[in-house]
């Protein structure tokens, strides 16, 4: 049982550059999220899915697109990378909503924007 | 934001002793979790209070809650060197979506 996978790894990119950040997940949880982390500041939330074909704004969704055409996947877009946006970048998912059961995390994904 | 702070930010004891750490918060809450995260890795749960109740255990972990005064503490017993890792409150904002939100953590060095 793989939980939740993020691909890639690691990334560089150069400022105006795009990428997608994949996340997938094997446990038929409903609810997705990304998140960034960056130093000082903890887990901060980029945008969410409550089921398929669904998504919404978290705490800092700017600069960032995501799609939910599967359920099992969530994608994180950045159309026109800013080295604001260098960061480690977190996938997770949840079976219910409302921290009434447990997120499991990705291992996350280095993002480097120069 | 609805951020847990976690205090303090960084905490470095001998193997065998407890290690406490603490979570505060600024509005009421449904549930709080605690995580971990070891270097370079995924966050990973270790456990789940709800607001209706005080203390719980888990392993060498004991969790409490406090809703008067908006906090919670991690307590470590016997710590090891494996020990040795970030430790992150998650609180939902019942107002706002309820949506898991993370604090700034603590990060635990267990001396062997």
């Amino acid at each position: 049982n793989a939980g939740v996978t993020q691909t890639p790894k690691f990334r560089v990119l150069k400022t105006g550059q795009s990428m997608t950040l994949l996340c997938a997940q094997d446990m038929n949880h409903e609810y997705m999220y990304w998140y960034r982390q960056d130093p000082g500041m903890g887990l901060r939330l980029i945008h969410y899915s409550v089921g398929e074909g669904t998504t919404a704004k978290g705490e800092v969704p700017d600069g960032y697109n995501v799609s939910r055409l599967k359920k099992q996947n969530f994608l994180l877009g950045l159309e026109s990378a800013a080295p604001s946006q260098t960061s480690v970048y977190f996938c997770a998912s949840s079976l219910t909503w409302g921290m009434n059961t447990e997120a499991f995390f990705g291992q996350g994904t280095r993002l480097t924007v120069v | 934001s609805q951020q847990g702070e976690e205090d303090p930010q960084a905490l470095s004891i001998q193997e065998g002793e407890n290690a406490t750490m603490n979570c505060s918060y600024k509005t009421s809450i449904n549930n709080l979790q605690w995580y971990r995260q070891n270097s370079g890795r995924g966050l990973v749960h270790l456990i789940l209070i709800r607001s209706n109740e005080r203390e719980k255990h888990s392993g060498r972990l004991r969790v409490t809650l406090d809703t008067s005064k908006k906090s919670s503490s991690l307590l470590i017993t016997a710590s090891r060197a494996a020990d040795t890792a970030s430790y992150f409150c998650a609180t939902d904002a019942p107002r706002t979506g309820n949506q898991f939100y993370f604090g700034t953590g603590t990060s635990l060095t267990v001396i062997p």
